[in-house]
């Protein structure tokens, strides 16, 4: 079946240093893929996300670019900040045949950013 | 606009109680999703609404846990019998049909 594997946490950062998070798949197809973010006391939000290989997503800083050939989605940002402390989550869903609506997670890896 | 909201946010039950978790989607999301997080993993997915219908609740754990959305709008998830092992965070997400999916804060659900 469908899964996803990312960097087992916690990942402790200095502000301003360089951030990767890895995370692969598993996948029937070509899924799209997608970071999540989990702020302290808030629901998951999307951070970023990419539909097909060779796309890269961005916001806020991130990117994550789709690689068929290593199936891989890692989450990169040049200068993290203290507000980026959070835990994020590497995801994907199919996109044809059965259950391509439900989206797999990976199991989340904590950062957290020093001042 | 309103987000996703659940309530309670926090629950805690004795094992064998019956709970009931309560969903609001955004207004006009067709798609309505039930995932499950338990601590320190990622969430994983229970069930799946369109609209009124179940149609997909190969995530349910036992025939202990029973979702509805009776008029397509909220939607309740209940468990019968807690065990311990339902602790978690119980996540619903809603969704405009094949895009993106908005999570509410989840209830953690405790169970002593």
């Amino acid at each position: 079946g469908d899964s996803v594997t990312q960097m087992e946490g916690p990942v402790t950062l200095s502000e301003e240093a360089f951030l990767t998070i890895n995370c692969t798949y598993t996948a029937t197809g070509y899924p799209s893929l997608f970071w999540y973010v989990q702020y302290p006391g808030e629901g998951l939000q999307l951070l970023l996300k990419a539909t097909k290989a060779d796309d890269k997503g961005s916001n806020k800083g991130f990117e994550a670019t789709y690689r068929k050939e290593t199936t891989s989605f890692h989450l990169e940002k040049g200068s993290v900040q203290v507000s980026d402390s959070a835990v994020y989550f590497c995801a994907l869903r199919r996109n044809s045949g059965g259950s391509n609506y439900k989206l797999t997670f990976g199991k989340g890896t904590l950062l957290t950013v020093n001042p | 606009g309103a987000g996703v909201s659940q309530s309670p946010r926090y629950k805690v039950a004795k094992r064998g109680q019956d709970v009931a978790l309560r969903c609001d989607p955004i207004s006009g999301h067709v798609s309505l999703f039930w995932y499950q997080q338990a601590l320190g993993q990622g969430p994983e997915f229970l069930t799946y609404f369109q609209n009124e219908a179940q149609l997909d609740k190969s995530g349910l754990p036992s025939d202990r846990f029973f979702a509805e959305r009776p008029e397509g709008s909220v939607s309740t998830l209940k468990i019968q019998r807690t065990q311990q092992e339902d602790s978690a965070v119980y996540l619903c997400a809603s969704s405009l049909e094949g895009y993106e999916q908005y999570f509410g804060p989840g209830t953690r659900l405790t169970v002593t």
